[in-house]
């Protein structure tokens, strides 16, 4: 398997819901990332884990929750977001977070809060 | 901090002709050159990197060129075809970093016409 895969595709949820979007990889990668992409927009960096460890946090709002429940899956937890939170959220994997190692990206969960 | 400079923003060409999209970055510490190809409503995927052993890179249609000294790199696509029509977004990465950080540039949204 050669791919990263990400569930759901699409979510809408209004500012008082819980709700979590899933990132999955079997390539072996011990590095998941999470990106935040708006439309015409490059994507913004939010977390990375390194060996199932949280290893940056680009000062996200604590409304969004990482969690890295073993090397091949990462949630994204979301709680009491806001209307500007809606874009296309991106998990991607690389052999390890070192530089010079390709990331691979997911599909994406198209995000839309009400 | 880092950053990284990419023009033009869009860029139409026909189809048969070249298209190149330049990059500039700021940290000289900067090390693994990645371009990215996104098209509409799918997730980035990466199409040729560079390191900064390397001065040139080539893979078919596509090479890329790196300039250490006036820090800037460069895709180079030949015989542009319809289905080259996308957004290009080039990225840069620190040796030192062993977060696997990539710092994009904005993007360059290429239309080939038939």
């Amino acid at each position: 398997d050669t791919e990263v895969t990400q569930t759901p595709k699409h979510l809408v949820m209004g500012m008082t819901n819980k709700k979590s979007l899933k990132c999955e990889q079997h390539m072996g990668h011990r590095a998941m990332y999470w990106y935040k992409q708006k439309a015409k927009k490059p994507p913004e960096l939010m977390f990375v884990y390194s060996y199932e460890k949280l290893s940056i946090n680009e000062s996200v709002p604590s409304r969004f929750s990482p969690e890295c429940p073993n090397s091949s899956l990462l949630n994204l937890h979301l709680h009491a977001l806001q209307p500007e939170d809606s874009a296309l959220y991106l998990c991607a994997s690389s052999w390890t977070s070192g530089a010079n190692n390709e990331q691979f990206f997911g599909p994406g969960t198209r995000l839309t809060v009400l | 901090g880092e950053n990284v400079e990419q023009h033009p923003s869009t860029l139409s060409v026909q189809e048969g002709d070249s298209a190149v999209i330049k990059c500039t970055y700021s940290d000289s510490a900067s090390n693994y050159f990645p371009w990215y190809k996104q098209e509409l409503g799918k997730r980035p995927q990466l199409i040729i990197d560079i390191r900064s052993n390397v001065g040139e890179k080539k893979d078919q249609r596509i090479a890329v060129t790196l300039n250490k000294t006036a820090k800037h790199f460069s895709l180079h696509i030949t015989e542009t075809q319809p289905e080259d029509s996308a957004v290009y977004f080039c990225a840069a990465s620190m040796r030192s970093s062993n977060t696997g950080k990539l710092i994009f540039g904005q993007g360059t949204t290429l239309q080939v016409k038939p």
